[in-house]
């Protein structure tokens, strides 16, 4: 049974620079929430997706977009990214668009110079 | 910003020891959950419990909920080398807020 994947593990960009994290949820899960963690700190949500939409969303720009496919797979996208966007992007798969339990995949360390 | 916030920030105890961290958080809630990371790497689910419980168990694990104070605990028990990671509170109600985390080590 495979569990949360995420996709690259780590990423180096430039400011201005685009990039997408991709994530495949566990099997049997229909929901993925996307989180960005600073170092020392809590993770931070960004979006959860379910059924193909942005059911929820955290205090983050628009510059952070997302999307899920019709396979449960969802893409997390930053555009014009700032020196602050270095991060541990996390993605976590749940069932059926809810709050309980989620399964988190190993992370994208996405740094920005 | 973060609703939970865990308490003590960092905690060293010896092997066989137990540990306990606190959680306190501003608004009403639909469940609380308490996850473990390793260094920086993906959250562990530990165990969740819901608005109208007061106490649940896991193992080692033992979790209360005082919504009146909107606050949780959780006590591992009889600790272990493998037990030293971050330990963190998520409320829930609708998205998951985390906290800031408490950073558990455990001395041979």
């Amino acid at each position: 049974d495979a569990g949360v994947t995420q996709s690259p593990t780590h990423l180096i960009k430039t400011r201005g620079q685009q990039v997408t994290l991709r994530c495949s949820p566990k099997s049997g899960h229909d929901t993925v929430s996307w989180y960005q963690q600073a170092l020392g700190q809590g993770p931070q949500f960004i979006f959860q997706y379910y059924e193909e939409e942005e059911r929820q969303r955290g205090n983050f720009p628009d510059r952070f977009s997302g999307h899920q496919f019709p396979n449960y797979s969802s893409e997390l996208n930053v555009n014009a990214l700032l020196l602050g966007d270095s991060a541990l992007y996390l993605c976590a798969s749940s069932l059926g668009g809810g709050d309980d339990e989620q399964f988190f995949g190993p992370g994208t360390r996405l740094t920005v110079l | 910003s973060q609703q939970g916030e865990e308490d003590p920030q960092a905690l060293s105890i010896q092997e066989g020891e137990n540990a306990t961290m606190n959680c306190s958080y501003k608004t009403s809630i639909n469940n609380l959950q308490w996850y473990r990371q390793n260094s920086g790497r993906g959250l562990v689910h530990l165990i969740l419990i819901r608005s109208n419980e007061r106490e649940k168990h896991s193992g080692r694990l033992r979790v209360t909920l005082d919504t009146s104070k909107k606050s949780s605990s959780l006590l591992i028990t009889a600790s272990r080398a493998a037990d030293t990671a971050s330990y963190f509170c998520a409320t829930s109600l609708g998205e998951i807020i985390f906290g800031s985390g408490t950073r558990l080590s455990i001395r041979p």
